[in-house]
């Protein structure tokens, strides 16, 4: 399967920074999905994007959907303590080549108080 | 909405046996379930992608004879792993789509811990 390249690996920072991370592939997808995921827990949705060039935000997040359309950005204004975790990007392959999601390799985010 | 249930959580069981994990969609019908498997602090890696009433897509290098998925109805699809062994110990999460504004959602389970003895 495929597996989209995600970064930085990890992050740690100060308490009211902001934070960006992000994802790109080879392969051209038709969605691109950010995920928290906190330890033993399954991922939980944060944002979804559906169109090339979508700017798309949730409180104090904000993502983007790359024209290319191989790549995504997330970002964290003013992180608090409960950011942490680890963020997951995840793409769908177009409806004809199978529809499945693939995920990126992760972003361990810590925030120091 | 868009709740997800995994059953059981976490489940240990001896080398050889097989055990069944199941997935539901509680406030949706889900045109397709998706497993995956993580290890410890690395990513989810798709194993196989389920619609209702068919057999199940795997990805390449998963065996479909040790994996058995069965999705029987739109709100539940279960994953068997047949004569588990310790090298099956991993997380196992599902989730389930879709179709709704002419895109798809994904939403996760909280996934079931396998460990393997």
């Amino acid at each position: 399967g495929q597996q989209l390249n995600q970064s930085p690996q990890s992050m740690f920072i100060q308490e009211g920074e902001d934070v960006s991370m992000n994802c790109t592939s080879s392969s051209i997808f038709n969605t691109w999905l950010w995920y928290k995921q906190d330890p033993g827990e399954g991922p939980v949705l944060l944002i979804a994007l559906y169109k090339a060039g979508e700017l798309t935000s949730n409180g104090r997040l904000t993502a983007q959907f790359g024209i290319t359309r191989k790549d995504s950005f997330l970002n964290i204004s003013a992180s608090i303590p409960s950011d942490v975790g680890i963020y997951f990007c995840a793409g769908q392959l177009p409806y004809n080549t199978g529809n499945q999601f693939y995920f990126g390799t992760g972003t361990s985010l810590t925030v120091i108080p | 909405g868009a709740v997800v249930s995994q059953h059981p959580s976490w489940v240990i069981c001896k080398s050889g046996t097989s055990v069944k994990i199941e997935c539901r969609s509680l406030d949706f019908q889900a045109t397709t379930m998706f497993w995956y498997r993580q290890f410890p602090k690395q990513s989810l890696m798709l194993m196989a992608t389920s619609n209702e009433g068919s057999k199940a897509t795997y990805e390449q290098g998963v065996e479909k004879d040790k994996f058995l998925i069965n999705h029987a109805s739109l709100t539940l699809s279960t994953l068997t792993v047949t004569s588990a062994h310790p090298e099956d110990s991993s997380f196992y999460i599902c989730s389930a789509s879709n179709f709704r504004d002419r895109a798809y959602e994904q939403y996760f389970g909280p996934g079931t811990r396998l460990t393997v003895t």
